[in-house]
Order: C-alpha cells, then sequence, then structure tokens
C-alpha cells in the first residue's frame, strides 16, 4: 500500500532556531500534502494545504512566515518552522494524496518538535 | 463550519465488542474515515466509508452510518489489548478523498483483559 515517510522522527532544538521537516510519498506521486500539528491528548489540526508547484494554503490563525511549506516535487514537501519557540513544541503530521478519487489519505508517522 | 464530535474514552473488556460513536455536521462529506493512532506514532487508516453506503464491513471492524442523523460508528468485534489506542474520526471536506479532512477528538480505547 501507499507509504508516507516523516523525517526526522522527533528532534529537540534550542528557541530561536529553525527546524526543516520531510514529507515523502514512497510509492507514489503526491499532488498535495496536508500537515497537521497534533497537541498532547488533542486532535489533528489542518494547518495547510501543499499543492505541487505552487504555494500552500494555510488555515486561518496559521502563520505562513512561521511555517514555511515547500512542495518542490510530487514526491516531497517539508514544513520548516522558523524562529522556533517553545510554543511550538508539538505533534506534526503529514499526509498526501494522489488526488484521485478513490485515493485515501495516507499518513507520515509525525514529527515529535521540542523546543527548549 | 465542519464540525466532528466523538466521545473521549472508552474501556471494555477483552473478547467484548467496542462501538465508539461519532457525529458530524456537514451533510457535503462524501468520505468518512476511522483512524488508529497508537501513542507516540502517527496514524493508521483502519477504514472508510463513502457517504451513499450505510454499512461496511471488513474482518473485525463494522462501519455504520445514518447520513440523516449525521452519525458514524465504529464497532470492533472480539476486542483485544492490541486495540487500546486512540480512534479519530474524520470526515472529507471536498470532492474526493484528497481533500482536507476534519477530525474528531478522538476517542480512547482501553482495553482489560
Amino acid at each position: 500500500g501507499a507509504v508516507v515517510s516523516q523525517h526526522p522522527s522527533w528532534v529537540i532544538c534550542k528557541s530561536g532556531t529553525s527546524v526543516k521537516i520531510e514529507c515523502r510519498s514512497l510509492d507514489f506521486q503526491a499532488t498535495t500534502m496536508f500537515w497537521y500539528r497534533q497537541f498532547p491528548k488533542q486532535s489533528l489540526m489542518l494547518m495547510a494545504t501543499s499543492n505541487e508547484g505552487s504555494k500552500a494554503t494555510y488555515e486561518q490563525g496559521v502563520e505562513k512566515d512561521k511555517f514555511l511549506i515547500n512542495h518542490a516535487s510530487l514526491t516531497l514537501s517539508t514544513l520548516t518552522v522558523t524562529s522556533a519557540h517553545p510554543e511550538d513544541s508539538s505533534f506534526y503530521i503529514c499526509s498526501a494524496s494522489t488526488g484521485l478519487d478513490n485515493s485515501p489519505l495516507h499518513f507520515g508517522n509525525g514529527t515529535r518538535l521540542t523546543v527548549t | 463550519g465542519e464540525d466532528v464530535e466523538q466521545s473521549l474514552f472508552l474501556s471494555v473488556r477483552e473478547g467484548d465488542s467496542s462501538v465508539i460513536n461519532c457525529t458530524y455536521t456537514d451533510s457535503s462529506s462524501t468520505y468518512l474515515y476511522w483512524y488508529k493512532q497508537e501513542p507516540g506514532a502517527g496514524l493508521q487508516l483502519l477504514t472508510y466509508i463513502f457517504s451513499n453506503m450505510d454499512m461496511k464491513q471488513d474482518q473485525r471492524l463494522t462501519v455504520l452510518l445514518n447520513k440523516k442523523d449525521k452519525h458514524l460508528s465504529l464497532r470492533i468485534a472480539d476486542t483485544q489489548t492490541g486495540d487500546s489506542a486512540i480512534y479519530f474520526c474524520a470526515e472529507s471536506i471536498g470532492y474526493n478523498q484528497g481533500g482536507k479532512l476534519i477530525f474528531g477528538q478522538g476517542t480512547e480505547l482501553s482495553v482489560k483483559p
């Protein structure tokens, strides 16, 4: 079945630094990727929709200059958390879609970000 | 706007059936999903149902959809300790399965031996 790989699985960084998270579709081409954020014991909140070759669409309340998304190829989308702060600590999960009508979303295993 | 509601906790004994319930608000949803999340892990797609279906069965899993009441349920037969996890229902917002998903809060299923 379709596999989505996320890297790194966990990262610890200092306040003020930037962190890049990668999301790859391993055996299919993903025209659209979605980035979600999950706080402990809470649901997933959609942050942005990433379309290959175009600018990402951000959900209301998500700072696009803080969370930079790049979807340069059909198999890779990256999320960069810029100038990270402790409140950015969270679990970030990506999902990918082929865009076909009968293709469900597949999720990566997530990245645990801790900002100290 | 779109909203998905789930009860937060469910506790069952091993071997019993588990029923996790979900309600949603967007009547235009085309697909509804059940995902499983184990501690520290991503989401595993368990099953999904198209909105013009009433029921879907897949081994131990049975999904029931009442579109009139906007109610979705997941029944797990012969629940095992390995089924302990958080279960999320989600509705798709968009014309196909590639659209964005709105998730419920998740139901934590605890299976006691």
